[in-house]
């Protein structure tokens, strides 16, 4: 049982590059979630899905898109990649909001 | 505004020594209360959770936590403290309806020898 699996784990991108990170998830979780994590920031939301089709913005949702077309499955997109979206990116899943979040590994992302 | 609040950025203690790290929040409500862990490398990793009934809440690795409604706290303890408890910690507040969990901005502990 993998549980949450982010891909990649780590990625240097150069200014006004796009990328996508997947997050997969096999515990048939409704809600899914992308947080990113910066240095005394905590962890801040950036988009978050309360099931499949659906997505809503969070706290620091600027500068990122996201979809949901699988259940298992949660995209988050930088279409053009800035210097301040350097950071480690974290998905999690839940069967509902009240439920404990189980989180990926990260992806460590640069954008020089 | 809703907000969760960890006092302490950063806590130093002695191995075999007691903690406690500190949670405050500000909600109307009771919220479900959780306590998170975060070793190097590595995702949020879930020590235990407050829903309702007891207020004193065993987890894993030997933690608990104490949900105390006057203060509006949720602190985590833990008797002796192991080397292997450095990490950093988080405090989560949920609340009915669809709003997604609120972090705190996590307090990282060392533990000396």
């Amino acid at each position: 049982n993998a549980g949450v699996t982010q891909t990649p784990k780590f990625r240097v991108l150069k200014t006004g590059q796009s990328m996508t990170l997947l997050c997969a998830q096999d515990m048939n979780h409704e809600y899914m979630y992308w947080y990113r994590q910066d240095p005394g920031m905590g962890l801040r939301l950036i988009h978050y899905s309360v099931g499949e089709g659906t997505t809503a913005k969070g706290e620091v949702p600027d500068g990122y898109n996201v979809s949901r077309l699988k259940k298992q499955n949660f995209l988050l997109g930088l279409e053009s990649a800035a210097p301040s979206q350097t950071s480690v990116y974290f998905c999690a899943s839940s069967q509902d909001r009240a439920q404990p979040q189980h989180f990926g590994d990260g992806t460590r992302l640069s954008i020089l | 505004a809703q907000s969760v609040t960890q006092p302490d950025i950063h806590i130093t203690v002695s191995e075999g020594a007691s903690l406690e790290l500190r949670c405050n929040y500000s909600y109307g409500a009771t919220p479900y209360l959780f306590w998170y862990v975060q070793s190097p490398g590595q995702g949020l990793q879930l020590l235990l959770k407050y829903f309702s009934g007891d207020t004193l809440v065993q987890g894993i690795k030997g933690f608990e936590a104490e949900f105390k409604r006057s203060q509006s706290s949720f602190n985590l303890r833990k008797p002796s403290v192991h080397w292997s408890d450095a990490a950093e910690y988080f405090c989560a507040v949920g609340l009915s309806g669809n709003t997604p969990l609120v972090f705190g901005k996590g307090t990282r502990l060392s533990v000396i020898a």
